[in-house]
């Protein structure tokens, strides 16, 4: 059964703490994976897409990576603005038949 | 441009009562989606619409139905609701559906509408 897991499901830092949250996944025919970020109170808003092992993005303090079974997102000195919700989605599957699986999230605090 | 727009925020429902709820995009993608969002797990995807008038079944559609005859809208009814519908709402959308193209759109989402069935 294809599956994604978060981990950890929240993490408390303080300011200036570097950290990184893990999505690891058991899915066949990957196609992308997305990283969101949720506010309280809001939608999830589009971070980055990754496509293969091996592939980096970057956004700020923020820096997403891929591996064949597991995607880190690393927070480099965060502040406290930095506090939220990240979720992690795959998209698997064929050209007729494809899904995206959503992870539960992991939940950021960064205090000052 | 406002994006994705639901309403309303907050409903409260009695078991047995039906309502809407409202989506629209002013985007113009061709692809719409609705989402229930509970706590522990991930999103879940309800119903989905790769342009007007077509729409199709996503992971949890019992109890809900959608159509879409306008590429801006795509609402969502609950057509008895029960407390198993309570939970959190979202319409996403994007230019494509994901993964059909090479190029994988990312969703667009609003901020979601609170439903309480008591």
């Amino acid at each position: 059964e294809d599956q994604v897991t978060q981990s950890p499901e929240a993490l408390r830092l303080q300011e200036g703490e570097s950290s990184s949250l893990n999505c690891s996944y058991t899915v066949s025919g990957l196609r992308g994976l997305f990283w969101y970020r949720q506010d309280p109170g809001k939608g999830p808003e589009f971070l980055f897409t990754l496509y293969s092992a091996g592939e980096e993005k970057e956004k700020e303090r923020l820096k997403a990576t891929l591996t064949k079974k597991e995607s880190f997102l690393h927070i480099t000195a965060p502040k406290p603005e930095d506090s939220a919700t990240y979720l992690c989605a795959v998209q698997a599957g064929t050209d007729s038949n494809y899904q995206l699986i959503w992870g539960a999230g992991t939940k950021l605090i960064i205090k000052p | 441009n406002a994006g994705v727009t639901q309403t309303p925020k907050f409903q409260v429902l009695k078991t047995g009562q039906s309502m809407t709820l409202q989506c629209a995009q002013d985007m113009n993608h061709e692809y719409m989606s609705w989402y229930r969002q509970d706590p522990g797990m991930g999103l879940r995807l309800i119903h989905y619409s790769v342009g007007a008038g077509i729409t199709d079944q996503g992971e949890v559609p019992n109890g809900y139905n959608v159509s879409r005859s306008t590429t801006e809208d795509f609402p969502l009814r609950l057509l008895s609701a029960a407390p198993s519908q309570t939970s959190v709402y979202f319409c996403a959308s994007s230019y494509s559906r994901a993964g059909s193209s090479s190029y994988n759109s990312p969703l667009h989402f609003g901020n979601g509408t609170r439903l309480t069935v008591t």
